[in-house]
């Protein structure tokens, strides 16, 4: 079964840092690029991160660029999202979500999400 | 504020056909056919219905259909079931530097 299982989200306070990871299963996970995708509490989706298959080539949305950093472990089959400098706005459920082979942007599997809420 | 504009809310009747737009510009919808839409229903991760402008995965009804015209995309469910009410999303390739963009997102109501 293809699944994509988020862990690692919690309570931290502003100016902290968080991993998330996700562990992928069902799939051939090195030949797929991956991202990160938030959702903030009654909020819409927001594009947070991407990562090429190989974990060559990254990408950050503006409103976390220089504070997050993406990461993969293939051999692992994991994706990883280290959080720093921790601010109210990234209070959100993140999802980690696997790039539909062969097209761009597009997410064909999603995992439940894990909630990272910032507050002091 | 999204980058992609969509309307708050869009509602039907069963069986009726309704359309949610979506506006960008060339920079993303109008730049390039990686314009995607997911449905959310309330505590649930979002689920891909369409890619690429109008292709369904697999499992999606073909009740659920894409297009484009110049910056704007539009997503049609025909024949409108109960289990269509949920919030729906589109989202756009902005290339290299921005890669994923998504619209603030559109509640449809089955009246």
């Amino acid at each position: 079964e293809v699944q994509l299982l988020e862990s690692g989200g919690g309570l931290v306070q502003p100016g902290g840092s968080l991993r998330l990871s996700c562990a992928a299963s069902g799939f051939t996970f090195s030949s797929h690029a991956m991202s990160w995708v938030r959702q903030a509490p009654g909020k819409g989706l927001e594009w947070v991160s991407a990562i090429s298959g190989s974990g060559g080539t990254t990408y950050y949305a503006d409103s976390v660029k220089g504070r997050f950093t993406i990461s993969r472990d293939n051999s692992k089959n994991t994706l990883y999202l280290q959080m720093n400098s921790l601010k109210a706005d990234d209070t959100a459920v993140y999802y980690c979500a696997n790039g539909l082979l062969g097209s761009l942007g597009a997410f064909d599997i999603w995992g439940q999400g894990t909630m990272v809420t910032v507050s002091a | 504020q999204s980058a992609l504009t969509q309307p708050p809310s869009a509602s039907g009747s069963p069986g009726q056909s309704v359309t949610i737009s979506c506006t960008g510009t060339s920079s993303d919808i109008g730049g390039y056919n990686y314009v995607s839409w997911y449905q959310q229903h309330p505590g649930k991760a979002p689920k891909l219905m369409i890619y690429e402008v109008t292709k369904r995965p697999s499992g999606v009804p073909d009740r659920f259909s894409g297009s484009k015209s110049g910056n704007t995309a539009s997503l049609t469910v025909s024949g409108l079931q109960a289990e269509d009410e949920a919030d729906y999303y589109c989202s756009s390739y902005a290339g290299s530097k921005k890669f994923g963009v998504f619209g603030g997102g559109t509640k449809l109501t089955v009246l």
